[in-house]
């Protein structure tokens, strides 16, 4: 298995455009979470999915959309890309809804937004 | 939302204990309180869960009070390579969303 895989690793962006970060699981994972992650703040929630075609709003969605239209993709779109969103993306996938908490991680994405 | 908080950083030597303590309130109260471990440039990695008392595993034991306001994490005889960002993790009682702690950054010298 795979595990959790995202693309791309490193990614620059101009303030203004949009892109979207993949992440994909192969281990059947009902349960898949993005997060972002800045220096003295830890993780935090951006979008999460309980399942294909079902995704919910986290701590931190402002201009991030989702969408789950299988069980393993869940990608991340950014639609006008500011300097705030500069940071490090994670993605993330639980077994189940009972067991997100155990959640196993990409290897992130690194976005810079000039 | 959920509230954790948590040391920023922590510093111990080889062949210490270290107990890393999360105070967390608002938190669900039929969910688990997880750790997790995290080296530069990769994403974070499980390490243990419990939901009250102790539990121990082959890496660490997880201590959380009766009220679950706090929960720490005991890393015994640590090594040169347990150097890396520890987070707690937490469920909001309010909808059920995943709250992650800032982190403690662990340093261990020689």
């Amino acid at each position: 298995n795979a595990g959790v895989t995202q693309t791309p690793k490193f990614q620059v962006l101009k303030t203004g455009q949009s892109m979207t970060l993949q992440c994909a699981q192969d281990m059947n994972h009902e349960y898949m979470s993005w997060y972002r992650q800045d220096p003295g703040m830890g993780l935090r929630l951006i979008h999460y999915s309980v399942g294909a075609g079902i995704t919910d709003q986290g701590e931190v969605p402002n201009g991030y959309n989702v969408s789950r239209s299988t069980t393993e993709d869940f990608p991340l779109r950014l639609l006008s890309a500011a300097p705030s969103q500069t940071s490090v993306y994670f993605c993330a996938s639980s077994y189940s809804t009972f067991e997100k908490e155990t959640q196993y991680f990409g290897p992130g994405t690194r976005l810079l937004v000039l | 939302l959920a509230k954790t908080t948590q040391p920023i950083s922590m510093d111990s030597y080889e062949g210490q204990e270290v107990n890393i303590t999360c105070s967390h309130n608002n938190i669900a109260t039929n969910d688990y309180i997880t750790w997790y471990q995290q080296f530069p440039s990769q994403g974070p990695r499980f390490i243990i869960q419990g939901y009250k008392t102790k539990v121990t595993n082959e890496v660490a034991s997880l201590f959380i009070p009766a009220d679950r306001k706090s929960s720490t994490l005991s890393l015994p005889r640590v090594s040169l390579s347990d150097t890396a960002v520890y987070y707690c993790l937490v469920v909001d009682n309010q909808g059920g969303k995943l709250i992650f702690g800032q982190g403690t950054e662990l340093s261990v010298k020689p």
